[in-house]
């Protein structure tokens, strides 16, 4: 089993749509990433959170540390949100190393 | 967010022949480099942490005479592809953060196809 397993693993939807990732992990950590990563395979960080709630935009990020497991949001979502989005997570264990989740592939259609 | 930039983005190389990938940070100073590798449809795959000033820690598999990692000061890490082979080509990307645990910045990658 990962030790960062995201779902789904791929999501059409239509313009406007209100989108939601999930990332669930199973080991203890800092903190956790959302990446975006385009097409051209640029990666952009999203938001880095450690407890509670970030909103950016139209993106909404939140985590449950007790329960181990984080959501991302997009809201009025727009062709151009498609993109894979992944969620990595610093472990407490291994220092200065991410540990990657597999990734969403989002496609938003107009 | 911060900048970190990825030069070049695109190269295509004989085999044989070697190749330099840079990662700038342009807004802060990364006291840690990290280089990733990503195979099509697949995640990333870290290969090596780097420090600045100090040697770099490869991760279990990687080749360290082959992907050689300078972090010669706190804006700048290279990684040199050595001895290229098609079994090269792929998706290289960097990150960097300042401190430890950090917002992680990533390079917008390289794409190299060895021919």
């Amino acid at each position: 089993k990962n030790e960062v397993e995201q779902s789904p693993q791929n999501l059409t939807a239509q313009e406007g749509e209100f989108i939601t990732i999930n990332c669930s992990y199973s080991v203890g950590i800092s903190a956790l990433h959302w990446l975006q990563q385009h097409p051209g395979g640029g990666i952009v960080s999203l938001f880095m959170l450690s407890s509670g709630k970030k909103k950016h935009g139209r993106l909404i990020a939140t985590i449950n540390i007790q329960e181990k497991h984080s959501s991302l949001h997009i809201t009025a979502s727009h062709p151009r949100d498609s993109a894979v989005y992944i969620c990595a997570v610093w472990r407490m264990e291994y220092g200065n190393k991410l540990v990657f989740g597999a990734g969403t592939i989002l496609r938003v259609k107009s | 967010g911060a900048v970190v930039s990825q030069h070049p983005s695109r190269v295509i190389c004989k085999s044989g022949t070697s190749v330099k990938i840079e990662c700038r940070s342009l807004d802060f100073q990364a006291t840690t480099m990290f280089w990733y590798r990503q195979f099509p449809k697949q995640s990333l795959m870290l290969m090596a942490t780097s420090n600045e000033g100090s040697k770099a820690t490869y991760e279990q598999g990687v080749e360290k005479d082959k992907f050689l990692i300078n972090h010669a000061s706190l804006t700048l890490s290279t990684l040199t592809v050595t001895s290229a082979h098609p079994e090269d080509s792929s998706f290289y990307i960097c990150s960097a953060i300042w401190g430890v645990n950090t917002e992680a910045f990533f390079g917008q990658g390289t794409r190299l196809t060895v021919v």
